[in-house]
């Protein structure tokens, strides 16, 4: 099955400074790497998305990109806020079943300064 | 836009006790995920249904099952709860077959067992 790793645990930027997370998947057979935000509390939010057959996306301030030879993509985020604060999960979808489901990261918590 | 609804979005049981979790996805979705997240843990997927019928089952404990109605809803069972089951339970929902589409999910309820 699906095995996901992502790095770093923990991320402390300044405000207005950029973020990267970085997730590595197993299962080349994967193709679909959703990203959540989860704030305290509540549930994972989806904020962007990457599907196999592109190599990047962009939605305002937050991008991610995917290298399917080397099994990785990566979360990049731009000019942070304080509001940008909370657990970001990298995910890949897993079709060990018929549907598939998520195979999350451990989470990648991060914290921008004021 | 709608979103996922979860019932209760608290709840306290003692151990050996019973809990049932309700899901409402989001309308004209028909696939269901359950996640289960422990303290400082990532979603670990439990069991999912489509149209109706389990579709995936992940690491959901003999003690616990789960239904999905013709009206789409879906509801946990947990029995003979035990002091591990303390956790957040997700409900997640899509549209479409095999997984394509995002996962939504909903603000999750907080399990205390005691």
């Amino acid at each position: 099955g699906e095995n996901v790793e992502q790095h770093p645990s923990t991320l402390s930027v300044q405000e207005g400074d950029s973020a990267v997370i970085k997730c590595t998947y197993s299962d080349s057979a994967s193709n679909y790497f959703p990203w959540y935000k989860q704030e305290l509390g509540k549930g994972p939010q989806l904020i962007i998305d990457i599907r196999s057959n592109v190599g990047e996306k962009k939605d305002q301030r937050i991008a991610v990109t995917l290298n399917k030879t080397a099994k990785h993509f990566s979360l990049h985020i731009t000019e942070t806020q304080p509001e940008d604060s909370a657990v970001y999960f990298c995910a890949a979808l897993d079709y060990g079943g018929s549907q598939g489901n998520l195979i999350f990261g451990k989470g990648t918590k991060l914290s921008v300064k004021p | 836009a709608a979103g996922v609804i979860q019932s209760p979005r608290h709840l306290i049981k003692e151990k050996r006790e019973t809990a049932t979790l309700k899901c409402y996805p989001i309308p004209r979705h028909d696939t269901v995920y359950w996640y289960q997240q422990g303290p400082g843990q990532d979603p670990q997927f439990l069991i999912s249904f489509y149209e109706k019928m389990q579709s995936d089952k992940g690491s959901i404990p003999d003690r616990f099952s789960a239904q999905q109605f013709s009206d789409y809803h879906s509801e946990l069972n947990m029995s003979s709860l035990e002091l591990g089951d303390s956790a957040l339970y997700f409900c997640a929902s899509s549209t479409g077959t095999g997984g394509h589409n995002e996962q939504f999910f909903g603000p999750g309820t907080r399990l205390t067992v005691l």
